[in-house]
């Protein structure tokens, strides 16, 4: 089983729909979760950063983390064209010289 | 303004031979890395220095050996290449040994032939 799971997709979605991507993990030692956004072609670009359970928000965006269930999420309201990319889920433990896990991405597409 | 830059962008190669990709970082951030991301998008880190000291080392061929010459530079030599090596290798910094946030450069698309 890998540490973190998320679905590839694609998922397609008309423009001004909330879309909604997931990833569940399994090392409940996990503290810090990010997700990163990749368009084609480009480097990962750090979107949401949270700590620990709870909600963060950020314009469109909202991350939610439930560490009881081992689930984030990472919500887009009023999706646009430009949001179409892969956006990837990433996690890491408290420890200094932890590295961060990332998911396999989601591949998003939003259609005018 | 390039935060994290790699050069070259590009690199296209024969099997067996030797490469370097380098990376500089202008934010002042005291650790970078070294990913491989594959053909199926799943991004691995490979190194990761703190102030020119290795701190993290993943399990990968030692055909690749890592430097840094400075804190603002992270080099990557790769010995012998594989057709396997094929991938995208991203560098990446951060402004602490955590590495909670970090900042990716474009990626360097090697292809061996």
């Amino acid at each position: 089983q890998k540490e973190v799971e998320q679905d590839p997709g694609p998922l397609s979605v008309p423009e001004g729909a909330i879309v909604s991507l997931n990833c569940t993990y399994s090392n409940s030692a996990f503290q810090y979760f990010m997700w990163y956004r990749q368009y084609s072609r480009k480097g990962p670009e750090l979107l949401m950063y949270t700590y620990s359970s709870g909600n963060k928000e950020d314009g469109r965006f909202t991350a939610q983390v439930d560490k009881s269930s081992k689930y984030i999420s990472l919500f887009i309201r009023d999706s646009q064209p430009s949001d179409s990319a892969t956006y990837l889920c990433a996690m890491k433990s408290g420890s200094s010289a932890s590295k961060i896990i990332f998911g396999s991405g989601t591949r998003l597409s939003i259609r005018p | 303004d390039t935060a994290v830059s790699q050069t070259p962008k590009y690199l296209v190669t024969q099997m067996g031979n030797d490469k370097s990709i380098k990376c500089e970082q202008n934010l002042g951030h005291d650790t970078m890395y070294w990913y491989k991301q594959d053909s199926k998008k799943f991004l691995k880190i490979m190194f990761s220095y703190n102030n020119k000291e290795l701190i993290i080392n993943e399990t990968v061929p030692n055909r690749f050996s890592p430097k840094s010459p400075d804190k603002a530079h992270l080099n990557l030599h790769i010995n012998s290449l594989e057709l396997g090596d094929s991938a995208v290798y991203f560098c990446a910094s951060s402004p602490s040994a955590t590495g909670d946030t970090q900042y990716f450069g474009p990626g360097t698309r090697l292809t061996v032939l």
